[in-house]
């Protein structure tokens, strides 16, 4: 059974250039989450979707990220243009109804380095 | 509003030894916790979670955790490491009147396991 699939796994780029990501939650299942990794602040919530839905992008950084959900088993976030702080590890996750006691699973993950 | 604090950053373990990683939350209402295990270059696995019932919970990889209110802690145990326990481990609090399940992640605990 596939899990939450993510792609790329790596992306470097040079600031100024858009970044796009990819991720494919676990069929059957109706929310999505995009999160970002880094040293100094960890794991954050960057926006939720329910049932293709955004409900909750107030942990986006700043206009220049944008996420979008066209169907139940695609969505992507974008960065443009990017920049070197916004290099981190951005992980996808899914869950079944996105309720409080849910378990959200995670994929590999797009490590992101911006130049 | 929830809040996670994870007691240390780094934790060195002998193989054998009992593997001890503190977690304390904060909660207006009555949480549901989780803990997750990150292994290098992979995404975040479920270990165990406490909603209702049962405040010892018994997670895989031979992993428990206990959830103890009067004390506000989630302390994650396992009797004896073994090396493919080296990892890093988060604890994650939502709250439970949430009507979608919003994670607040801990700042992880790095766990290394010596021979």
């Amino acid at each position: 059974d596939a899990g939450v699939i993510q792609s790329p796994r790596h992306e470097v780029t040079e600031m100024g250039q858009e970044v796009t990501l990819r991720c494919k939650p676990i069929s059957g299942h109706n929310s999505l989450f995009w999160y970002r990794q880094t040293m100094m602040r960890g794991l954050e919530l960057l926006i939720y979707f329910n049932n293709n839905v955004p409900i909750d992008d107030s942990g986006m950084p700043e206009d220049r990220f944008s996420a979008k959900m066209p169907n139940a088993s695609f969505s992507t976030l974008k960065i443009q243009p990017s920049e070197p702080r916004d290099s981190a590890v951005y992980f996808c996750a899914s869950s079944l109804d996105g309720g409080a006691r849910n378990i959200q699973y995670f994929g590999a993950g797009t490590r992101l380095s911006v130049l | 509003a929830q809040s996670v604090t994870q007691l240390g950053s780094h934790v060195s373990v002998s193989e054998g030894a009992l593997v001890l990683l503190r977690c304390n939350y904060s909660s207006s209402v009555p949480p549901y916790l989780f803990w997750y295990v990150q292994y290098p270059n992979q995404g975040l696995q479920l270990l165990l979670k406490y909603t209702t019932g049962a405040t010892l919970v018994k997670g895989i990889n031979g992993f428990e955790a206990e959830f103890k209110k009067s004390e506000t802690s989630f302390h994650l145990t396992k009797p004896s490491a073994h090396m493919s326990d080296a990892a890093e481990y988060f604890c994650a609090v939502s709250a439970s009147t949430d009507s979608w399940g919003k994670f607040q992640f801990g700042a992880g605990t790095q766990v290394v396991v010596t021979p």
